[in-house]
């Protein structure tokens, strides 16, 4: 069936340094990957989407790649901040046109 | 503009029992969708109401169900609560212009439910 998987489900980084965050997906006709963030005690809310139709899209200090040959797309999030730290979702578009979701990326940011 | 809203926020049943759950979407907003999360299963997708029908559906029992109000509000119901039916329920609202999920969702804080 159509899935996204999702990882690490725990990543714990300093400070200022960098976090990466990979997904994969099984759907080849998946043309749309949002990314979500979930604070503690909120619903998620989208940082960042891409299409399929472009391999990279930057917004500030985030950032998505695409690979759909390889069928996986990445968030980067450089320079992190204290208030960075929550869960992160990957989605992609499946066949009946709804969100198929991963697992969730808890991100510790360590002082 | 106000924000997706749910209602309640909490909720503690036993099994057996029934529940009704609220979300007042964006103003303006058609579509609004219901997710089950439970750790470390991400969202899981319920069901979508775009003005007042169903237009999908997830792979969950009959004994979930919804409606959508020619306000846009919907309601969600669990009958005869099982202890897996523990979870946050997330409503999420968009424009839904494209009929597809490319709209940006815009989710509510979710409701915890229990079941005892």
């Amino acid at each position: 069936g159509e899935n996204v998987e999702q990882h690490p489900s725990t990543l714990s980084v300093q400070e200022g340094d960098s976090a990466v965050i990979k997904c994969t997906y099984s759907d080849s006709a998946s043309n749309y990957f949002p990314w979500y963030k979930q604070e503690l005690g909120k619903g998620p809310q989208l940082i960042i989407d891409i299409r399929s139709n472009v391999g990279e899209k930057k917004d500030q200090r985030i950032a998505v790649t695409l690979n759909k040959t390889a069928k996986h797309f990445s968030l980067h999030i450089t320079e992190t901040q204290p208030e960075d730290s929550a869960v992160y979702f990957c989605a992609g578009l499946g066949s009946n046109y709804q969100l198929i979701w991963g697992a969730g990326t808890k991100l510790i940011i360590k002082p | 503009k106000a924000g997706v809203t749910q209602t309640p926020r909490y909720l503690i049943k036993t099994r057996g029992q029934q529940v009704t759950l609220s979300c007042s979407p964006i103003s303006g907003h058609r579509s609004v969708s219901w997710y089950q999360q439970t750790p470390g299963q991400g969202l899981q997708f319920l069901f979508e109401y775009f003005s007042e029908t169903q237009r999908n559906k997830g792979n969950f029992p009959g004994r979930f169900s919804g409606r959508q109000f020619s306000n846009s509000r919907s309601e969600m119901n669990v009958s005869t609560l099982e202890l897996g039916d523990s979870a946050l329920y997330l409503c999420a609202s968009s424009l839904s212009l494209t009929g597809d999920s490319t709209d940006t969702q815009y989710f509510g804080p979710g409701t915890r439910l229990t079941v005892l």
